[in-house]
Formats: structure tokens, sequence, C-alpha cells
């Protein structure tokens, strides 16, 4: 159907909270992708995964960081005890499989106060 | 270390000038450069580049890969306050799928 969806759109929470992060993709896309956009800097991969499995989890910057996805869709971003330099735009990506091309989401922003 | 830069990273033009925008690439077994353009949040994709010398065109906009001397424009003529935003280059290296990204060119069209 349409594009690829995140939710929720703007996140506040405090440090030392966890928070979960959603995205649904593209219809049929099996390569779903996560990058970080912080203020002033560029798009920066997180992980990659091909149907439910991350072969590429080479930019989660800690193991507070992790993903999953199940059903070969919807995916959710986990950042623990979130620190204020998780403060970012959070966007996600799908393509087809093997496939260059990525087509974002609208991001998800998180502001950790 | 793999890298892409952008030039210029900002640029103010008026309504209707031509503008040209680069983007310069070091990476190991290139396999294709993307240009998107990016409004508010989410980037929107505008081509795909695999091939030297072989010009991708849709509408007002234009772009050319140059394998050999690793660097890519994008061009926008007749330029309308709708192409504000910012426009970010980015490539695919073999083995990865992930998207390495510059940090883009800001170009305002000021009427």
């Amino acid at each position: 159907g349409a594009g690829v969806s995140q939710s929720p759109s703007n996140k506040v929470t405090e440090k030392g909270k966890d928070v979960e992060l959603r995205c649904d993709p593209i219809s049929g896309h099996t390569a779903l992708y996560w990058y970080r956009q912080s203020l002033g800097q560029g798009l920066e991969f997180l992980i990659y995964f091909q149907g439910n499995s991350a072969p590429d989890k080479s930019g989660l910057p800690s193991d507070r960081f992790s993903a999953e996805r199940t059903g070969g869709s919807v995916s959710t971003l986990t950042i623990q005890r979130t620190q204020q330099e998780d403060s970012a735009v959070y966007l996600c990506a799908s393509s087809q499989e093997f496939a260059d091309t990525q087509y974002f989401g609208p991001g998800t922003r998180l502001t950790v106060l | 270390e793999d890298k892409v830069v952008q030039s210029p990273l900002s640029l103010v033009v008026h309504e209707g000038d031509t503008v040209t925008l680069n983007c310069s690439y070091e990476v190991t077994n290139f396999r294709s450069l993307l240009w998107y353009k990016q409004e508010k949040k989410a980037p929107t994709f505008l081509f795909m580049l695999t091939s030297s010398g072989i010009e991708k065109k849709s509408g007002r906009l234009s772009s050319i890969l140059d394998k050999k001397e690793l660097f890519s424009i994008l061009n926008i003529t007749a330029t309308q306050t709708g192409d504000s935003a910012v426009y970010l280059c980015a490539f695919t290296g073999a083995g990865s799928y992930q998207l390495t990204f510059g940090k883009g060119t800001k170009l305002s069209v000021i009427p």
C-alpha cells in the first residue's frame, strides 16, 4: 500500500527510560533499515534486516540499542536507559530484496530530557 | 575509510537560476550512488546511478556519475521555491546494503 510508516512521530522521554520506535515497511519489501540523524550530522546507518534476520548490525552505537523484526514486516528499535546524546531523528527505510534504492519513512523525533 | 563529501554545504539562489550540486566519494568496490531530497524529515528518492557517463533526468532535475573521477553532480534548472531542501548524496559498496550519506547541501530558493 502506502509508503513506509513510523510511530510515534515524536517522543519525549526522561533520561534513563526505555523507548520503543516502530517501523512498518512498504508492503512486499523484504529489506528494512534503521538510520539516525542527529542535529548537524548526516544520516548514520544503524542496522539492516533481510526478512527477520539482521545480517548487518554494525551501526548500533552501544548495547543499549537493539532491534527486531517479526513476520518479515514490522520492526521495533528499542533504546534502553536513554541518554541525552540519543536525541535524534530515527529514520526507517525499506527496499525490495537486494535492491539499492531505499524508501524512507517520516521518522521519529526522539528527545531525551 | 569510505566517505562521501558534498559541496557546497549551503547555497542561496533566486527563482529561475540553475544550480549544480557536487558529490565526491571514496569507497571500496563502489556499487551505486543515490541522490535524495530532504524537506522535513523523510528523504525522498531522486536518482540512482551505477554507470559512468549516463545522465538520469526527471523534469528539471538531472544527474550524472563519473566513476573515474569519483564524483556525481545534481543539476536543477529553472529553480522554484519548492526546490528548497537539503539534497543528500549516498553510496553503496560491494558486500553491503547500507547507504553511506554525505552531510548534504542545503539549497534555499528565494522568490
